[in-house]
C-alpha cells in the first residue's frame, strides 16, 4: 500500500497559520472522510488531533482543523505556537489491494 | 481514560520471532465498538499499520499485506491482553512498535456509523533486530 504524500516540513511564524496537505487517491482519501491527523513529539506517542476529516476530539485546541478538497485532506494550524512544533502524519482508510489503513509520509511542523 | 503499554524483548536475533504483549488499562477490551491495533515506526521514518484485532467470537483479525505471511496478533481477554508476533524477522523490522485502540464506530440514539482512526495509544517500544 502507498503511503499518502506529505510535505516534508512546514515552517511558519508565532501566530501565523499554516497547512499541511495528505493527498491520497480515491480508494483512500478522496473516496472516504475517514482521514485522521496525528501530532507526535520527538520520543512519544502520537496524539490523535483530527478524525473523520473535520472532527476535533475534546480537549484538542481549536486552533486545529481539518478539511477536505478531492483526493487530499489538510490539517491548519491557526494562531501557530511553540508548543506546536513537531510531527504530524495523516491516515485513512484505504481499499487499495485491500483494508485497512495507510498512513501519509509525515510533516515536520517548524516554529520560527 | 484508558491505557496501552507495550511489552517484550528490546532485541531480537535475525530469523527469530518478534513478540510483544500489550496490555489494556482503563477501559474494556471487549468493546464493540473499538479494535486493538500494532503499529511500528522505524528511526526517522513514517508510520506503518501492521494489523489490528478485534472481539467478534475469539477474535477476529485483519493484517497489513505487506506483512500477512509473517504476523500474527492474537487477544487474551482474561488479562486484557492483545498480543503481536512477527516471523522470521530482519533488520528491517527494528523499530519503535506502538499498541492503539482504534474506534470502529460511533453510536448515539441508538444508531451506529463507522469511523476508522486511533484514539489511544501505548508509548512505544523499541526492537532492534540484531545478531
Amino acid at each position: 500500500q502507498s503511503a499518502l504524500t506529505q510535505p516534508a516540513s512546514v515552517s511558519g511564524s508565532h501566530g501565523q497559520s499554516i497547512s499541511i496537505s495528505c493527498t491520497g487517491s480515491s480508494k483512500d482519501s478522496g473516496g472516504y472522510n475517514y482521514v485522521s491527523w496525528y501530532q507526535q513529539h520527538p520520543g512519544k506517542a502520537p496524539k490523535l488531533m483530527i478524525y473523520d476529516v473535520i472532527n476535533r476530539p475534546s480537549g484538542v485546541s481549536h486552533r486545529f482543523s481539518g478539511s477536505k478538497s478531492g483526493n487530499t485532506a489538510s490539517l491548519t494550524i491557526s494562531g501557530l505556537q511553540s508548543e506546536d512544533e513537531g510531527d504530524y502524519f495523516c491516515a485513512s482508510y484505504t481499499t487499495n489491494k485491500t483494508p485497512w489503513y495507510v498512513f501519509g509520509t509525515g510533516t515536520q511542523v517548524t516554529v520560527l | 481514560q484508558v491505557q496501552l503499554q507495550e511489552s517484550g524483548p528490546g532485541l531480537v536475533k535475525p530469523s527469530q520471532t518478534l513478540s510483544l504483549t500489550c496490555t489494556v488499562s482503563g477501559g474494556s477490551i471487549t468493546s464493540g465498538s473499538h479494535y486493538w491495533s500494532w503499529i511500528r515506526q522505524p528511526a526517522g521514518k513514517g508510520l506503518e499499520w501492521i494489523g489490528r484485532i478485534y472481539m467478534s467470537g475469539s477474535g477476529s483479525a485483519n493484517y497489513s499485506p505487506s506483512l500477512k505471511s509473517r504476523v500474527s496478533i492474537s487477544i487474551d481477554t482474561s488479562k486484557s491482553q492483545f498480543s503481536l508476533k512477527v516471523n522470521s524477522v530482519t533488520a528491517a523490522d527494528t523499530a519503535v512498535y506502538f499498541c492503539a485502540r482504534e474506534v470502529g464506530a460511533h453510536c448515539s440514539g441508538g444508531s451506529c456509523y463507522p469511523t476508522f482512526y486511533f484514539d489511544s495509544w501505548g508509548q512505544g517500544t523499541l526492537v532492534t533486530v540484531s545478531a
